[in-house]
């Protein structure tokens, strides 16, 4: 089980990059997943999540507009296109799996989430 | 948004101490809460999940409780491996937020 980020790299301030994330060793479409940075010496920024099929996506609002999570199923391969790029966003980027957990009492069901699989990232300098 | 405010930012400690970490939420989270620990020059890796379950292959030593919108995470005996960034995480609504992080660092 593992999934292994690429398409980091130097890039000017207003250009754009894609990053990839490949997943293996469990069903990719079954999962939702997320991307996760951290500028140099910061700490974890959440960046976006994406349901299984794609027909939910959620960012942080910081970045809404920006930046774009798809996800091919049939290539088992997560994607964030991040456009108008700024010196602020200089970061290691992360992919994880996010996996859910069920428990039920007194008729009632609770459901937490949590990122089990994380990428060793790949990482974005943003810089003239 | 939920803002996750962790404590201490840093600690100073020696293998074999016993180690706390806690983390506030802004608002309550129904148990939402998850720890990660991130070595030096690695990916964050999952410890525990919803307060206090353990996380597949993950030692015994750590332990997590709530006590309202309070969070803490132990380590009962700390090993060398440990000596690591701890961050806390919640994951009731979105945005998903992080607490700022606590190092642990030997003595």
């Amino acid at each position: 089980v593992q999934v292994v980020e690429s398409g980091g790299g130097l890039v000017q301030p207003g250009g754009s990059l894609r990053l990839s994330c490949a997943a293996s060793g469990f069903t990719f479409s079954s999962y939702w997943m997320t991307w996760v940075r951290q500028a140099p010496g910061k700490g974890l920024e959440w960046v976006a999540n994406i349901k299984q099929d794609g027909s939910e996506k959620y960012y942080v609002d910081s970045l809404k507009g920006r930046f774009t999570i798809s996800r091919d199923n049939a290539k088992n391969t997560l994607y964030l296109q991040m456009n108008s790029l700024r010196v602020e966003d200089t970061a290691v980027y992360y992919c994880a799996r996010r996996t859910s957990s069920t428990n039920c009492y007194g008729g009632h069901c609770y459901y937490y989430f949590y990122m089990d699989v994380w990428g060793r990232g790949t990482k974005v300098t943003v810089s003239s | 948004d939920i803002q996750m405010t962790q404590s201490p930012p840093s600690l100073s400690a020696s293998v074999g101490d016993r180690v706390t970490i806690t983390c506030r939420a802004s608002r309550s989270i129904s148990s939402s809460l998850n720890w990660y620990r991130q070595k030096p020059g690695q990916a964050p890796e999952l410890l525990i999940y919803a307060v206090s379950s353990l996380q597949s292959g993950v030692p015994s030593r750590f332990s997590g409780s709530e006590s309202g919108t309070h969070f803490t995470l132990t380590i009962s005996s700390l090993q060398p491996e440990d000596f690591a960034t701890y961050y806390c995480q919640q994951s009731y609504s979105t945005p998903l937020t992080f607490g700022g992080g606590t190092k642990v660092e030997s003595k």
